[in-house]
Order: structure tokens, then C-alpha cells, then sequence
């Protein structure tokens, strides 16, 4: 139990679809991340959040939107994917992000598989 | 520009020997280094981190890595290594201070899958 949970844990989805991944922390932390996993890839970190305000947008094409309506829940709202994006996304919180020895917490991850 | 370096993209061991998985880095100024442990279909979890002092660190399950300024590397170790310790291990660092913006965020190496054989 790392006290970040995703959901859900597997998502299949055609390319026209709208969905939505769900982030959860019970740590009590300031600072919420999205990353992106793909094979033989380095992990790809694609939004940052401080205290529910955007702090990070890393170049992600706009078929990602993110949400964090408080600094215990983040979302990435998806629609019209590509068959590129499937990946695992994970989603990961720390206490603040200018303190920077202090460690990341990950979910598990949503296997996202575009058909 | 901070970068990670893991060269081996495997390494194979025998239950019970030692393990080296290597990483060296470079980041402006002082480095904050972190190792995480991934398990198939979970995500990545802390192992341990150096922030400043002495330069071997100890952390969760027997695992321990050495910084050394010199040779800009932060290899983790286990002196003897069990089957339950195959997993994905990600070396990770940021640049020491108060930062917002990209300068603080962590870069992470690519990975290095652990495989150790009965």
C-alpha cells in the first residue's frame, strides 16, 4: 500500500472515445505528477501539480487534458487517442515539489491499451 | 542539463551472490539520488535515497547504495540476493536547493531489469 491509488487499473479504449484516469493520495502531500511508461522508453513525466495549480506541462499534445481539483485528487481526461499512447500511466505525489530530497510516492499505474 | 546513466539494461544474478546495479549521473551543483523498485503490473516504489553525509546509504529490503562524488555514480548493492529481488530498478536524481520549474523535477535512468536465477 503505497497511499496513491489509481484507477482504473486497466482501461481499453477505441480512438474516438472520451475517458477519464483517477488519482488518489492519502499522504497529505502538496505536489501531484503524471508519468507516462512505455516500453523501452524512460519514464516521461507530462504534468505537475503544486497546491491545485499547474506548475508543468511538458509538450503533451492537447488529447490529454489534466485536472486536480484539490491536491488529494488528480485526473487526465482523454479523448481521441492514438494507437501510440498506450502505456502505462502513473500517477505519483510528494510533499512539495521545491523540496527536492524528498521522495515520490507511485500508484500502480492504468494499463491504457487504444485499439 | 541533469541526466541518468544506466548502462546495463539487465542484469543476471545467482541467488545468494552479490548484486551491483549502476547509475551515474550529472546534475549541476549537488545531486539528491533516489532508487525504485518496480514489480510487474505495479508501480515504482522507494528504495532509498542520498541527500548529504555518509556515503553509503541503507534502505528497504537489504539494499544499500554507495555514492561517490569522484566517479559521479550512485550504484545500488545487496550483499546476497534473492529471487524475490527480480524487478525493474530505476536510478533517479534531482539537483540539491529550493526549486520550482524543471529544475526540480527528477529525471529517471531508464531502467535496468534485475534477473536472479535460483
Amino acid at each position: 500500500e503505497t497511499g496513491v491509488t489509481q484507477t482504473p487499473r486497466h482501461l481499453v479504449m477505441g480512438m474516438t472515445n472520451k475517458k477519464s484516469l483517477k488519482c488518489e493520495q492519502h499522504l497529505g502531500h502538496n505536489a501531484m505528477y503524471w508519468y507516462k511508461q512505455s516500453a523501452k522508453k524512460p519514464l516521461e513525466l507530462m504534468f505537475v501539480y503544486s497546491l491545485e495549480e499547474r506548475v508543468e506541462n511538458n509538450s503533451v499534445p492537447s488529447r490529454f487534458s489534466p485536472e486536480c481539483p484539490n491536491s488529494s485528487h488528480l485526473f487526465l481526461h482523454l479523448h481521441t487517442l492514438q494507437p501510440e499512447d498506450s502505456a502505462l500511466y502513473l500517477c505519483a505525489s510528494s510533499q512539495e515539489i521545491q523540496y527536492s530530497n524528498q521522495p515520490q510516492h507511485f500508484g500502480d499505474g492504468t494499463r491504457l491499451s487504444i485499439l | 542539463a541533469q541526466s541518468v546513466a544506466q548502462p546495463e539494461d539487465q542484469v543476471n544474478v545467482a541467488e545468494g551472490n552479490p548484486l551491483t546495479v549502476k547509475c551515474t549521473y550529472s546534475v549541476s551543483g549537488n545531486p539528491y539520488l533516489f532508487w525504485y523498485v518496480q514489480y510487474p503490473n505495479r508501480g515504482l516504489q522507494f528504495l532509498l535515497k542520498y541527500i548529504t553525509g555518509d556515503n553509503l546509504v541503507k534502505g528497504s529490503y537489504g539494499f544499500e547504495a554507495e555514492f561517490n562524488k569522484s566517479q559521479t555514480s550512485f550504484h545500488l548493492k545487496k550483499p546476497s540476493a534473492l529471487v524475490s529481488d527480480s524487478a525493474l530498478y530505476f536510478c533517479a536524481v534531482r539537483a540539491s536547493g529550493n526549486y520550482g520549474g524543471s529544475q526540480g523535477n527528477l529525471i529517471f535512468g531508464k531502467g535496468t531489469k534485475l534477473s536472479v536465477k535460483p
